[in-house]
């Protein structure tokens, strides 16, 4: 079946440090993946998403790279800020026939110290 | 476009009652998705309607839960005789064409505390 294995957290950073948050997965077929994230008390919004092998997604200064030789969609930031401070799942979507259907890792929550 | 809203935000019920939510997705999107998070993990897929038709319910949804959206509009999800277990967000999603075109977009959830 499909599955998502994310780095456990909590990972605790100070400005301007460099982020890395691991993340592979196990899957039939030919998934996209995403990365989502939630700030308290809000609802998941989606960072950013690679559908195809070696693309790479990015928004707001995170990125991440489909690895499809290693499973693998880490997501790093150079430079985090305060702001970035929640908690961050790597998600796919199941090709086929359920590709409607998101399947989440546990979630890494990130905190930035000023 | 107002984004997908959820009623309640919050909702703390004694065990053995019936509790209903609402999810009002965006207008224009033709797919509608229950997610349930509980503490420290990721959102699990409990189900799926592309306009009124629901096409898949998770075996995580026992007989206890139901799910509609009439019209293809808002949707409901009930949970009957509610169980301690049942504490969690549950989150509903809204798209429209595929999740790979579009991405979802979620609400802020509505959190039951079973007592």
């Amino acid at each position: 079946g499909n599955s998502v294995t994310q780095m456990e957290g909590p990972v605790t950073l100070s400005e301007e440090a460099f982020l890395t948050i691991n993340c592979t997965y196990t899957a039939t077929g030919y998934p996209s993946l995403f990365w989502y994230v939630q700030y308290p008390g809000e609802g998941l919004q989606l960072l950013l998403k690679a559908t195809k092998a070696d693309d790479k997604g990015s928004n707001k200064g995170f990125e991440a790279t489909y690895r499809k030789e290693t499973t693998s969609f880490h997501l790093e930031k150079g430079s985090v800020q305060v702001s970035d401070s929640a908690v961050y799942f790597c998600a796919l979507r199941h090709s086929g026939g359920s590709n409607y259907k998101l399947t989440f890792g546990k979630g890494t929550l990130l905190t930035v110290n000023p | 476009d107002t984004g997908v809203s959820q009623d309640p935000r919050h909702k703390i019920t004694k065990r053995g009652q019936n509790v209903t939510f609402r999810c009002d997705p965006i207008s224009e999107h033709n797919r509608l998705y229950w997610y349930r998070q509980t503490l420290g993990q990721g959102p699990e897929f409990l189900t799926y309607f592309q306009n009124e038709a629901q096409l898949e319910k998770s075996r995580l949804l026992s007989d206890r839960f139901s799910a509609e959206r009439p019209k293809g509009s808002f949707s409901t999800l009930e949970i009957q005789r509610t169980e301690q277990g049942d504490s969690a967000m549950y989150l509903c999603a809204s798209s429209l064409g595929t999740a790979n075109s579009y991405g979802y977009t979620f609400g802020s959830g509505t959190r039951l505390t079973v007592v």
